[in-house]
């Protein structure tokens, strides 16, 4: 079994949608919790950390769910520039910085 | 931009050769990790170094090793390259190791193994 586990997709939106993505671990022990984004064959981006409490940046909410180890990402109102792949990441305990990237979901926002 | 330099972008080697992969670090950051990314694929964790030293590796053969150097730049070396060895090869870098510093990736290098 994978250590994170993502639907690879691709989901394909339209503009103005709202489409989630879901992501689980399986760690328990794992303390830190991320959303990057990565363009087409560029390097990743931190897109937001995940909190327990959730947590919104804009059109982009986080949750986190440690009893069922799993991760969302949901994002409104959809624009073409959020095409991408969405990777979940998790960092272990004791692993320092040392993340653990989930296969990553592809998103396709359409006209 | 990151601030993190890594050459050459682009790299074609046959099998069985070796590689050395280079990784310049953003300026004031100490710790350097390197990840791999095949085609379709999340970034697998290789190594990470702190101050010069290996503080941690992920799941990859004695083939691949690296070095970091005073000024906090890094190598990824890559011995008897299999075909498999094909991706992008992703360096990071950190203020630290702690487990709330954020990393700072750069381009990679995308290396073909034919």
């Amino acid at each position: 079994r994978k250590e994170v586990e993502q639907d690879p997709g691709p989901f394909n939106v339209p503009e103005g949608a709202t489409v989630a993505f879901n992501c689980t671990y399986s760690n328990s022990a794992s303390q830190s919790f991320f959303w990057y984004r990565q363009d087409c064959r560029k390097e990743p981006k931190l897109l937001m950390s995940v909190y327990s409490s959730g947590n919104e940046d804009g059109r982009f909410t986080a949750q986190l769910n440690r009893a069922s180890q799993y991760i969302s990402l949901l994002i409104r109102d959809s624009k073409l520039s959020d095409s991408a792949t969405y990777l979940c990441v998790v960092n272990p305990l004791n692993a320092g910085n040392m993340l653990t990237f989930g296969g990553g979901t592809r998103l396709m926002v359409k006209p | 931009e990151t601030g993190v330099t890594q050459s050459p972008t682009h790299l074609i080697k046959t099998r069985g050769q070796q590689v050395t992969l280079r990784c310049s670090s953003q300026s004031g950051h100490n710790t350097v990790s390197w990840y791999q990314q095949a085609l379709g694929q999340g970034p697998q964790f290789i190594f990470q170094y702190y101050r010069e030293e290996e503080n941690g590796r992920g799941n990859f053969p004695p083939r691949f090793s690296g070095l970091q150097f005073p000024n906090y730049s890094s190598e990824l070396n890559v011995n008897a390259l299999e075909l498999d060895d094909s991706a992008l090869y992703l360096c990071a870098s950190s203020p630290g190791q702690a487990t709330n510093e954020k990393l700072f990736f750069g381009s990679g290098t995308q290396l073909s193994v034919l």
